[in-house]
């Protein structure tokens, strides 16, 4: 079946530009995870959706991330007012919610200028 | 300390070797253990997953749990240039996953 997809893959965007990343889960799967990895770094938990229950945000750095997800569906993550050190790799990843299996996206890397 | 510590590298072995890696974490009441593949460029790709104290296998991948020593690893037999890759140690906190930095390991023909 169909995997995460992610769009888009890859944008760049100027300096304080809002800019929005898009992520659609494998079907079926309730759990949804946003993570950043910076170049060269580690993976970075930045928020968790489940099912209809509130968002898990302690991994967003600051109050200009922001993610929404409708139902068990798409999740929009919304960056405002970019600056340069959010450059980075956004990688989107699901899973079933009954196993901590998490399957990734393709990732949408995002270029500030 | 951090969740989950694993030896950066890089990890050299020639075609045909066996490569080792190795996981330690820090929470004990984690119950389940990944490794994860990530190409250059691309998005990490689950590969195994363990649950159980003991020795899992698959294909040419073992990952081996030891709870009471909190720490996982991952053999690669018959390393091929095809496995140059970082692989991911990531380790369940709750419901999330908390990952380690990555061992890079290169197959060397």
């Amino acid at each position: 079946g169909a995997g995460v997809s992610q769009s888009p893959s890859n944008k760049v965007t100027e300096k304080g530009k809002d800019v929005e990343l898009r992520c659609d889960p494998i079907s079926g799967h309730t759990a949804l995870y946003w993570y950043r990895q910076r170049l060269g770094q580690g993976l970075e938990f930045l928020i968790y959706f489940q099912g209809n229950s509130a968002p898990d945000k302690s991994g967003l750095p600051s109050d200009r991330f922001s993610a929404e997800r409708t139902g068990e569906s798409v999740s929009t993550l919304t960056i405002q007012r970019t600056q340069q050190e959010d450059s980075a790799v956004y990688l989107c990843a699901s899973s079933t919610g009954h196993s901590y299996e998490q399957y990734f996206g393709p990732g949408t890397r995002l270029t500030v200028t | 300390q951090k969740e989950v510590e694993q030896n950066s590298g890089p990890l050299s072995v020639p075609e045909g070797a066996i490569a080792s890696l190795n996981c330690t974490y820090s929470d004990r009441v984690s119950q389940s253990f990944f490794w994860y593949r990530q190409y250059s460029g691309k998005s990490p790709e689950l590969i195994m997953s363990i649950y159980s104290n003991g020795d899992k296998e698959d294909g040419r991948f073992t990952a081996q749990l030891n709870k009471a020593s909190q720490y996982v690893s991952l053999l690669i037999r018959d390393s091929q240039p095809s496995d140059s890759a970082t692989y991911l140690c990531a380790v369940n906190n709750d419901y999330k996953l908390s990952f380690g930095a990555g061992t890079t390991v290169t197959v060397r023909a």
